[in-house]
């Protein structure tokens, strides 16, 4: 099942603008990841923030992260054509017990950037 | 440094068949995660293998199994294939269990007619 859910579905920009993601979920969490997902190929990491932290920066790219609203949102400014992918949030939930963890992906947000 | 390596790219069966997709891990991981990503959809996590062990398990039927070796290298196996097993299958390696950060391999595009 999908823990995560991002808005908007797609999303479509002109190069130089700002793109701004949203990802909400339903149950605790460790932390949040951002991956992003270029034509159906294989999922590059983002960036990660832990469920102890509000906000983290990583180049061009701005996390925030409510978990009292069980909300994420992903910023990225100035955007390029190069950053037209597909983008998922992530939750990560630990089971002690196990000793492991499992991610539970959203269903993505389509991102163009319009030359 | 080699990164996630999946094989086959493609594949394409018939209703009832059986398959095995292979996967081998980052250098120096440990840790290998599959999931299934339907078309238009997130990845959905099918299991986890550490020390040659399913760690974890998601909502998928007995006929998904899988193994690991002892060079930490990957095997999906899917048994009495449906329709609604085409997807691509993503694997993903991390170092230990405690680490959070899985990198994935570009998948294997499975195909069932």
């Amino acid at each position: 099942s999908q823990q995560g859910e991002e808005d908007p579905q797609a999303l479509s920009i002109q190069e130089g603008e700002n793109a701004t993601m949203n990802c909400s979920y339903k149950t605790s969490i460790n932390n949040l990841q951002w991956y992003r997902q270029n034509s159906g190929r294989g999922l590059v990491h983002l960036i990660l923030i832990r469920s102890n932290e509000r906000e983290k920066h990583s180049g061009r790219l701005r996390v925030t992260l409510d978990t009292s609203k069980k909300s994420s949102s992903l910023l990225i400014t100035a955007s390029r054509a190069a950053d037209t992918a597909s983008y998922f949030c992530a939750t990560a939930q630990v089971y002690s017990g196990a000793g492991s963890y499992q991610l539970t992906f959203g269903k993505g947000t389509k991102l163009s950037v319009i030359p | 440094d080699a990164g996630v390596t999946q094989s086959p790219t493609h594949l394409i069966k018939t209703r009832g068949q059986q398959v095995t997709l292979r996967c081998s891990p980052k250098s120096g991981h440990d840790t290998v995660s599959w999931y299934q990503q339907a078309l238009g959809q997130g990845p959905q996590f099918i299991f986890q293998y550490y020390e040659e062990e399913e760690r974890q398990r998601g909502n998928f039927p007995d006929r998904f199994s899988g193994h690991q070796f002892p060079n930490y290298s990957s095997e999906l196996n899917v048994n009495a294939l449906l329709l609604g097993d085409s997807a691509l299958y993503l694997c993903a390696s991390s170092l230990g269990l405690a680490k959070n950060i899985q990198y994935f391999g570009a998948g294997t595009r499975l195909s069932v007619l």
